[in-house]
């Protein structure tokens, strides 16, 4: 059965911190990974990895793909309150998407 | 991205009644997603509305408690039918343009008393 296991599933940091998501899957058929940050009800896209070793980055946000270890990671830089929400990791195999636990990150100022 | 819309935003329903839940896309879309999220839980996959034919249902679901309308490429409804307490979640409409992207609605957060 595929799974996604994301670590911490929580985690508290203060204004300007540096913060690590991690997403370990075993997925058959794998085809892409992809982030969403979710604050209230809907999940909004940040990131689909496909390639292993290739950083997608946006602002403070970025994300890289291990596909011999099986891992993904989230990194953000200089954290805003703005930025306090659950973020989802997701596999997408046999044309469905498999999401993880989520990491609820809360940014104190 | 297509703007996605989801109504009702929220509900309170009593217990053994129906919801129907409609999600609309501005745009043709190929593949439509239906998703629940119980309190404090990740993402599950109900279903995947098929536009023209019968919805494919994931395992643990079934059609008669959660049927699924697809009449076009822009449209799909979700019905919790004969609902109980256990089906308070957030309810949540995606769609996929062609890539592994999925783009989610606004949700619908049902309430069962």
């Amino acid at each position: 059965e595929d799974k996604v296991v994301q670590s911490p599933l929580s985690l508290v940091v203060h204004e300007g911190d540096t913060v690590t998501l991690n997403c370990s899957y075993e997925v058959t058929n794998f085809r892409s990974l992809l982030w969403y940050k979710q604050e209230k009800k809907a999940p909004t896209f940040l990131f689909m990895l496909t390639s292993s070793g290739i950083e997608k980055k946006s602002g403070r946000l970025s994300s890289i793909l291990d596909k011999k270890e099986l891992f993904s990671i989230l990194n953000i830089t200089a954290t805003q309150t703005g930025d306090s929400a659950v973020y989802l990791c997701a596999v997408e195999g046999a044309q469905k998407l498999v999401f993880g636990q989520g990491t609820r990150l809360t940014i104190n100022p | 991205s297509a703007v996605i819309s989801q109504k009702p935003s929220r509900d309170i329903c009593q217990r053994g009644t129906s919801l129907t839940i409609q999600c609309q896309v501005d745009s043709q879309v190929t593949m439509m997603f239906w998703y629940r999220q119980q309190p404090g839980q990740s993402l599950t996959l109900i279903a995947t509305a098929n536009q023209g034919s019968e919805a494919t249902y994931e395992s643990g679901f079934v059609i008669d408690k959660f049927p699924i309308s697809r009449p076009n490429l822009t449209f799909s409804t979700l019905t919790v039918s004969n609902m109980s307490p256990e089906d308070s979640s957030i309810y949540l409409c995606s769609y996929s343009a062609g890539s592994d992207t999925q783009y989610f609605g606004p949700g619908t957060r049902l309430t069962v008393l």
